[in-house]
């Protein structure tokens, strides 16, 4: 069974600074997908930055990069330039092709002023 | 607004009793997904609709729970006796199967309170 860990329920980052939230994820497939999805409180979930397992460079999309290490099944987010409205729960989840998505348990992003 | 809605956003209900939840998808998606959300928990899968095929049913999804998306656009989940341990955000989300790619995006959610 696919499983996503994120071992921090909680962060905080000072504005302004850049933060890593991290997540690792169990798999025996090799082509597969992985997101980080952002909640802020009461709102909707939304997504942050996708990754191809197939692709070897790292998605970035503007202050968010991703870190995506396959062999250690490892694919953790970095929040550059942390702004106030960055603050909420993130998610990441996993999917296989044509299958499902499993989310982890979240990491409640703090940033401090 | 083009997005995922989902309605009503909150309910009240005492335990024994039925409740519908309505959600609309963006709409020229053909996957529909309904989740289910407890507080300091990530989403879990409960079910998902390719068009008004129901394809795919999680083992937490059980007997008192039914989803249908009878033409392929809306989609309700229902939930027959409530009991207290119902009580979660549910969440519908949508996406556009095509090739290898799909981004899931997310309706608000409905919270549920059973008494």
């Amino acid at each position: 069974a696919q499983t996503v860990t994120q071992s921090q329920p909680e962060m905080s980052v000072q504005e302004a600074e850049t933060v890593t939230l991290s997540c690792t994820y169990d798999t025996s497939e090799s082509d597969y997908y992985l997101f980080w999805y952002k909640q802020p409180p009461s709102r909707q979930m939304i997504l942050v930055i996708r990754q191809e397992a197939y692709k070897q460079q790292n998605a970035t999309e503007n202050r968010f990069s991703v870190n995506f290490q396959k062999a250690a099944k490892s694919f953790s987010l970095k929040i550059s330039d942390s702004q106030l409205g960055d603050a909420a729960m993130y998610f990441c989840a996993y999917r296989r092709t044509g299958n499902q998505f499993y989310f982890g348990t979240g990491t409640s992003l703090t940033v401090i002023p | 607004d083009t997005g995922v809605s989902q309605n009503p956003r909150h309910k009240i209900t005492k335990r024994g009793q039925n409740v519908t939840f309505r959600c609309d998808p963006i709409s020229e998606h053909n996957r529909l997904y309904w989740y289910r959300q407890t507080l300091g928990q990530g989403p879990e899968f409960l079910t998902y609709f390719q068009n008004e095929a129901q394809l795919e049913k999680s083992r937490l999804l059980s007997d008192r729970f039914s989803a249908e998306r009878p033409k392929g656009s809306f989609s309700t989940l229902e939930i027959q006796r409530t009991e207290q341990g119902d009580s979660a955000m549910y969440l519908c989300a949508s996406s556009l199967a095509r090739q290898s790619q799909e981004t899931q995006y997310f309706g608000p959610g409905t919270r549920l309170l059973v008494l």
